[in-house]
């Protein structure tokens, strides 16, 4: 059983180019958690989701960020007009439920860097 | 707003030491509190998950203990080895939706 797959693991933008970051949950699992990890700093979550649902985008930046999460093929969170302060390691998790007791599953990242 | 804060920062250690790594929560209204370790460059392994209702939870050389009242908690790693070199993070569920709040971590070095 597979683990979390997240790709690409490094991807290297320009400024004003767009990012797009794929993640596959475990096998069964329907629940997908974004978070970003910026240098020096703790994980923050941003977004989660449930196939074919956005259920919380609190932590998401108003402009530019958008996650799906269709019902076939992985999510992706996309990055659009990417700029030097975008540059992070992303990371994906998953869950089999949203119960406040399921463990969550983490990806090894996408580490954007941004020139 | 819920905040998470991890003492001390960095911590060194020679091998077979018991330690302790100190998580601090602001918001006593936790669904649960999970210890992670990290590895330079990977992703973040599930070490350990308490409820709220729990006080602690035991897997092999690791015990995290939870105090809601007090807004704490710890893990305790027994015997330390090198291959316990990392970064440990601890996060805070603040409701269902497994949504949570990390600490900046701890990140522990064990010298042979």
């Amino acid at each position: 059983n597979a683990g979390v797959m997240q790709n690409p693991r490094h991807l290297v933008r320009r400024r004003g180019q767009e990012a797009r970051l794929r993640c596959s949950p475990m096998k069964g699992h329907s629940h997908v958690y974004w978070y970003r990890q910026l240098p020096e700093e703790g994980l923050k979550f941003m977004v989660y989701l449930q196939k074919e649902n956005i259920i919380d985008e609190s932590g998401m930046p108003k402009e530019r960020f958008s996650a799906e999460f269709p019902k076939e093929g992985p999510s992706i969170l996309r990055i659009q007009q990417v700029v030097r302060g975008d540059s992070a390691a992303y990371f994906c998790a998953s869950s089999l439920q949203a119960a406040t007791n399921e463990k969550l599953f983490f990806g090894s990242g996408t580490q954007l860097s941004v020139l | 707003k819920q905040e998470v804060t991890q003492i001390p920062a960095a911590l060194s250690v020679p091998e077979g030491e018991n330690l302790v790594l100190n998580c601090s929560f602001t918001d006593s209204a936790i669904y649960n509190l999970q210890w992670f370790r990290q590895d330079p460059g990977k992703g973040l392994t599930s070490l350990l998950l308490i409820q709220s209702s729990q006080r602690e939870q035991t897997s092999g050389r690791l015990n995290a203990s939870l105090d809601k009242s007090s807004g704490r908690s710890t893990l305790y790693i027994a015997a330390s080895q090198p291959g316990d070199s990392a970064t440990y993070l601890c996060a805070g569920g603040l409701n269902a939706g497994n949504m949570l709040t990390f600490g900046g971590g701890t990140r522990l070095m064990v010298k042979p």
